[in-house]
C-alpha cells in the first residue's frame, strides 16, 4: 500500500525566502506518480506540481521545484522567493492504482505561513 | 477560475433531511471523484467515476449516494446523515488515462461545506 509521511505540520518563513516542504513516500509499485497540492483558505485543492518516477530530472513549474531523491523516497517541494499569497496548506500525494481507476493518497499537510 | 463547479458552497441540513450536492466540469475528463476533508486533516477519497461507470467505493456508509448521470456531471445525494458527517466535500475531476505530457493530475472544486444539525 501506498503511504505518504508530511512531518512539518507548521513552517513559519520570511517573505522572499526559499522555504522546502518534506515529503516522503513508501509503495512498492515501480511506477508511481507524485503530486504537490496547494490549499488556501477558500478550500479549493490547487495542482502545483507533479514528478513521475521515471522522470531523469526535477520537475520545475515557476516558482516550484521538486528535489526528488528517489533512492531516499523522498519528493521535496522547494517554493523559492516566497510571497504572502504562499500562505497555504501544502500536501504531498502519490497516485495508487485500484481496479484501473487512479485516486490520489495524500499526507497530513504542512501550513505554512508567510510573515512580511 | 476553477474549472470545476460545484454547487452549493454551503449547505446546512438536519438529520431527516435529503439533499444533493452537485458538481460539473467541461475539460472532457472521464473521470470523476467526491473526497471529503475533516477540518485540519487530507482529503479521504470516497468515490471514483470512471465512464461514468462507479470503480471504486471506498467503504462509504450508503446514505452517500453517488451518481454520475452523464461525462460532464456528478451528484452526492445525502440522506439520514449524521453531525459527524459535517466536512468540506470536494469534487475532482482528471483524465482517465496519464502519460508523461499529461499527468493525469485531479483538478478539484472549490468544495462545498456541510453542516449537519
Amino acid at each position: 500500500a501506498q503511504k505518504i509521511t508530511q512531518t512539518q505540520p507548521g513552517m513559519f518563513v520570511q517573505e522572499k525566502e526559499a522555504v522546502t516542504l518534506d515529503c516522503t513516500y513508501d509503495t512498492s509499485d515501480p511506477s508511481y506518480g507524485l503530486f504537490w497540492y496547494k490549499q488556501p483558505s477558500s478550500g479549493e485543492m490547487i495542482f502545483l506540481i507533479y514528478q513521475g518516477s521515471y522522470d531523469q530530472q526535477n520537475a520545475t513549474e515557476g516558482r516550484y521545484s521538486l528535489n526528488f531523491q528517489k533512492a531516499r523516497k523522498s519528493a521535496n517541494l522547494v517554493i523559492s522567493a516566497s510571497q504572502l499569497g504562499d500562505s497555504a496548506m501544502y500536501f504531498c500525494a502519490m497516485r495508487a492504482l485500484i481496479q484501473g481507476a487512479q485516486k490520489l493518497v495524500f499526507g497530513q499537510g504542512t501550513r505554512l505561513t508567510i510573515n512580511p | 477560475d476553477t474549472e470545476v463547479t460545484q454547487t452549493p458552497k454551503h449547505l446546512v441540513m438536519g438529520m431527516t433531511n435529503k439533499k444533493s450536492l452537485k458538481c460539473e466540469q467541461h475539460m472532457g475528463h472521464r473521470a470523476m471523484y467526491w473526497y471529503k476533508q475533516k477540518a485540519k486533516k487530507p482529503p479521504e477519497l470516497m468515490f471514483v467515476y470512471s465512464y461514468e461507470k462507479l470503480s471504486i467505493n471506498e467503504s462509504v456508509p450508503s446514505r452517500f449516494s453517488p451518481e454520475c448521470p452523464n461525462s460532464s456531471l456528478l451528484n452526492l445525494h445525502l440522506h439520514a446523515l449524521q453531525p459527524e458527517d459535517s466536512a468540506l466535500y470536494l469534487c475532482a475531476s482528471s483524465q482517465v488515462r496519464y502519460t508523461r505530457v499529461h499527468t493525469g493530475e485531479l483538478f478539484f472544486g472549490e468544495g462545498s461545506r456541510l453542516t449537519v444539525l
